[in-house]
C-alpha cells in the first residue's frame, strides 16, 4: 500500500553525468516536495509544486531542476552531479487544508556520485 | 527569514528517563508545526499542532504548541532504546514544509 514511491532506492551516477530521480504518489495530493538530506543533517527543501505552480528555494543550485507532468508524478533532474550532491533525496506530498498539513514521505533515493 | 531552532542538538539518556525536546520558530504566515521521527530512513510523522495549548498524545509521546512563545515541546516518557532517533521539528507556511536541524536522541540500555 505504498503511497509515495521513489525510484530507484539507490542510484550511482558518474561525476557530471545527468541523472533523474522519480517520485509517484497514489494520494492525489496537490503539493509535492523534493528535499536533499546529507548525512547527519536535516532535510533541506529544494523546491515544491502546488499543483503545477513551481516554487524554487532561493538557495537551490541551478544544477537542480524539476518536472511535474501530472498530479501523480514528479521528477528531480540533476544536470551535472558533483561529489557534493551525494545525499539522500526525499520526495513528500501533502494536501493542505485548514486543519491538516501533514506530509507523507517516500522511502528516499540515496544518490552516490563517483 | 523564516527559521526554526531546535534544542538541544543532541542528548544521551538511559532507558526509563524522560526527554523534553524544544522547538522555537519565527515564521510568517504560520500554519502548523509538525514533529517527525527519523531513523535510518525517511521521516515518520508524529504530531501536527495548529492550536496553542492543546496537547497531543500518542503513547509515551506528547507535544504541545505555545503560540505566544512561538515554541513547541516534544516529551518522551519512559524512554526505550527504540526511541533512539533524530527528532525533527518542521513548520508549514504558504504550503511549504521546512525542517529544523533536528535533535539526535540516544537512549542507552
Amino acid at each position: 500500500d505504498a503511497m509515495v514511491i521513489q525510484n530507484p532506492r539507490y542510484q550511482v551516477t558518474q561525476f557530471g553525468k545527468p541523472v533523474t530521480l522519480s517520485c509517484s504518489q497514489t494520494l492525489n495530493h496537490n503539493v509535492m516536495y523534493w528535499y536533499q538530506q546529507k548525512s547527519s543533517q536535516a532535510p533541506k527543501l529544494l523546491f515544491h509544486y502546488y499543483d503545477k505552480d513551481f516554487n524554487n528555494e532561493a538557495d537551490t543550485p541551478d544544477n537542480f531542476q524539476s518536472r511535474r507532468p501530472n498530479t501523480s508524478f514528479c521528477f528531480l533532474d540533476i544536470r551535472s552531479p558533483g561529489l557534493g550532491d551525494a545525499a539522500m533525496y526525499l520526495c513528500a506530498t501533502s494536501r493542505p487544508t485548514a486543519m491538516n498539513t501533514e506530509a507523507f514521505f517516500g522511502q528516499g533515493t540515496r544518490l552516490t556520485v563517483v | 527569514e523564516d527559521k526554526v531552532v531546535q534544542s538541544p542538538l543532541s542528548l544521551v539518556v538511559h532507558e526509563g528517563d524522560t526527554v523534553t525536546l524544544n522547538c522555537s520558530y519565527e515564521v510568517t504566515n504560520f500554519r502548523s508545526l509538525l514533529w517527525y521521527k527519523q531513523e535510518k530512513k525517511a521521516p515518520t510523522f508524529l504530531f501536527m499542532l495548529t492550536s496553542s495549548g492543546i496537547e497531543k498524545k500518542s503513547g509515551r509521546l506528547s507535544s504541545i504548541l505555545d503560540k505566544k512563545e512561538l515554541s513547541s515541546i516534544l516529551n518522551i516518557t519512559a524512554t526505550q532504546t527504540g526511541d533512539s532517533a533524530i527528532y525533527l521539528c518542521a513548520f508549514t507556511n504558504d504550503y511549504k514544509l521546512s525542517f529544523g536541524a533536528g535533535t539526535t536522541v540516544t537512549v542507552r540500555a
